[in-house]
């Protein structure tokens, strides 16, 4: 099936610093691309979705400078927390639509990144 | 606007016993529904969706959903609960439009005890 790559699983960063996250689709393009965060015990709440060769479209709320998302090719799309800060600390998660010949349109997410500032 | 309620934070059962998980929707024209599953520091795994059709829906694991139009509802249930089948479980709804975005439920996280 379609598998996203997710990487890191897992990044510390000291507080003023940027954090990369990526998101590779591996066996299929992925034209759109979306980005949530989750906090604990808590549901996912979608940040932005991003259109590769396009700008990325912010939900209310989030700030456009703080998260940057870039989506240059249709296999990558990253997020990047510009001037991490504690509050920034959560759990983030992309997701792409794929076709699946067996299930139709579906859905298929990355394995998450755990970002904590320090 | 679309919306989804998971009104139980927390199902606990034994094992070998029937498993629900409640969900109902809010959505503008015919909704698409969708069961994930998440473990800890984990992505969600596709459980199963609703698009049309067949109001029951199988899907992995054993799993199966009931789509109710008239209750907006789409409840999982599991027939015998395994311990293997704790986790973080979430229901998400879209319109059909042309954004594609989910709206996820609170999440339901389930215990099974041996």
């Amino acid at each position: 099936g379609a598998v996203v790559s997710q990487h890191p699983s897992w990044v510390i960063c000291k507080s003023g610093t940027s954090v990369k996250i990526e998101c590779r689709s591996l066996d299929f393009q992925a034209t759109t691309m979306f980005w949530y965060r989750q906090f604990p015990k808590q549901s996912l709440m979608l940040m932005a979705t991003s259109n590769e060769g396009s700008k990325a479209t912010y939900e209310q709320g989030v700030e456009k400078d703080k998260f940057l998302i870039n989506h240059a090719s249709l296999t990558l799309s990253t997020l990047t927390v510009t001037s991490a800060h504690p509050e920034d600390s959560s759990f983030y998660i992309c997701s792409a639509r794929v076709w699946d010949r067996g299930l139709g349109y579906g859905y298929t997410f990355g394995s998450g990144t755990r970002l904590t500032v320090v | 606007a679309q919306s989804v309620a998971q009104p139980e934070d927390q199902v606990n059962v034994a094992e070998g016993n029937p498993l629900t998980v409640k969900c109902t929707y809010s959505v503008s024209g015919n909704p698409y529904l969708f069961w994930y599953v998440q473990y800890p520091n984990r992505g969600l795994q596709f459980l199963l969706k609703y698009i049309t059709g067949d109001n029951l829906v199988k899907g992995s694991y054993g799993f199966e959903a009931e789509f109710n139009k008239s209750q907006t509802s789409f409840h999982l249930k599991k027939p015998s609960a395994l311990v293997s089948d704790s986790a973080l479980y979430f229901c998400a709804v879209r319109a059909y439009s042309n954004d594609y975005k989910l709206s996820f439920g609170a999440g339901t996280t389930v215990t099974v005890r041996a």
